[in-house]
């Protein structure tokens, strides 16, 4: 069965300091993946996606994702977390054989400390 | 572009009574999805459409609901009679045309609906 976790509900970091938020997926073929970021009393936003090609990823806002074929994983990661950066962060993995079903983590709550 | 618009924004309402969601996707957008989003389930698919056409409607909880999409720039989804259960946030969202095999989608701002 195709899956994906995110195993924290929730992650604290100072600010300045490197984030990291994590995902791992289960799925049959090569996997499709996604990042979505949503703020407080908005809707889900779009951060960056892995296809194919280099496992380092790079999307909006200074993020970025490396994806470990191993490990079966795509976190999500900053080098530098600043306090706008807390959200709710959704990892996601395409359905296999569809352009169009997203199988989505519960969501990890990032808070970034002044 | 100003993005997905949903309205309204806030909505509550006593049990047993009509509601009617509504969405505008971004103008080129060929897909447009429902969603619905609770702390105990978190984000479901409702219901998919593709040109207008409804493609996947399995994650439609029941009959109450129902969901339409007249033309490229509307759609609505419907539930009747509401139920305290239904309560959450609405969320559509849509997707421009896939040349490749997934593109991203953009969210609305949603519909926090409370029933009562």
């Amino acid at each position: 069965a195709q899956s994906v976790a995110q195993p924290e509900d929730q992650v604290n970091v100072a600010e300045g300091n490197p984030l990291t938020v994590k995902c791992t997926y289960s799925v049959s073929g090569n996997p499709y993946l996604f990042w979505y970021v949503q703020y407080p009393n908005r809707g889900l936003q779009f951060l960056l996606k892995y296809i194919t090609g280099d496992n380092l990823v790079k999307g909006s806002y200074g993020f970025e994702a490396e994806f470990n074929k191993s490990q079966t994983s795509f976190h999500l990661k900053k080098p530098s977390a600043l306090v706008s950066d807390s959200a709710l962060y959704f990892c996601a993995v395409r359905v296999m054989d569809s352009n169009y079903q997203l199988i989505w983590g519960a969501g990890t709550k990032l808070i970034i400390k002044p | 572009d100003a993005g997905v618009i949903q309205s309204p924004r806030h909505e509550v309402t006593e049990m047993g009574q009509e509601v009617t969601l509504r969405c505008k996707p971004i103008s080129g957008h060929n897909s447009l999805f429902w969603y619905r989003q609770t702390m105990m389930r978190g984000l479901e698919l409702l219901i998919y459409f593709n040109n207008n056409v409804p493609i996947d409607d399995s994650g439609m909880p029941e009959d109450r609901f129902s969901a339409k999409m007249p033309n490229a720039s509307f759609s609505t989804l419907k539930i009747q009679p509401s139920e305290p259960r239904d309560s959450a946030v609405y969320f559509c969202a849509s997707s421009f045309p896939t040349s490749g095999f997934y593109n991203e989608q953009f969210f609305g701002p949603g519909t926090r609906l409370t029933v009562l």
